[in-house]
């Protein structure tokens, strides 16, 4: 079956260090979404992308990169990780406009 | 930003029907209305989306006026593994207007027995 998968499902560093979140689809699907959960503010979007080479900033991108070099997968780098970038992430994908996203079960992400 | 407005929490009691009602005055002329299910530690799931009038399918009925400005999330008959957490979402990019999509806050929903 088609999935959307997360990797690692939990981490830990430190403050400054660079940090990659990873996110693969088998679904083929052109849109992509990063988000990030905290308590009070549901989910934000950070980036997100419609296609191979593709990448758009959203409501929360300062901090944050996103690549995408393929179809499949699109990580997520914390260029230096600052503790106020300590959530959960998710990851979503969806086939086309206005179509419902499909999400990956997040990554716990705490910076010390 | 697209922003959708929904109660924070609502308690219902088993076999009841639930309606969870979102607010979203600034959609645009494209923007479909999405609502999704999420349990802790679990990613959203899709559960119903429409564009107006209603729709149904097998687990939820979606109620949506004539101006679009907000939507009605209809769950009959809900059950103690209902309870978790709803999220609306207007479009899934930058609208007609410019706005950003985003999630509201979510409505916790607890079924008591």
């Amino acid at each position: 079956d088609a999935e959307i998968t997360q990797s690692p499902r939990h981490k830990i560093t430190e403050t400054g260090r660079q940090v990659t979140l990873a996110c693969h689809q088998t679904w083929n699907h052109n849109n992509m979404f990063w988000y990030r959960q905290d308590l009070g503010h549901g989910l934000r979007l950070i980036h997100y992308s419609y296609g191979v080479q593709d990448t758009n900033k959203g409501e929360v991108s300062d901090g944050y990169s996103v690549s995408r070099s393929n179809t499949e997968d699109l990580p997520l780098t914390l260029e230096s990780a600052a503790s106020s970038q300590t959530s959960v992430y998710f990851c979503a994908s969806s086939p086309g406009p206005n179509q419902p996203q499909h999400f990956g079960d997040g990554t716990r992400l705490s910076i010390l | 930003l697209a922003k959708t407005t929904q109660p924070i929490s609502m308690d219902s009691y088993e076999g009841q029907e639930v309606n969870i009602t979102c607010s979203h005055n600034n959609i645009a002329t494209n923007d479909y209305i999405t609502w999704y299910q999420q349990f802790p530690s679990q990613g959203p799931r899709f559960i119903i989306q429409g564009y107006k009038t209603k729709v149904t399918n097998e687990v939820a009925s979606l109620f949506i006026p004539a101006d679009r400005k907000s939507s009605t999330l209809s769950l009959p008959r809900v059950s103690l593994s209902d309870t978790a957490v709803y999220y609306c979402l207007v479009g899934d990019r930058i609208n007609n207007a410019g706005n950003m999509l985003t999630f509201g806050g979510g409505t916790r929903l607890m079924v008591k027995p």
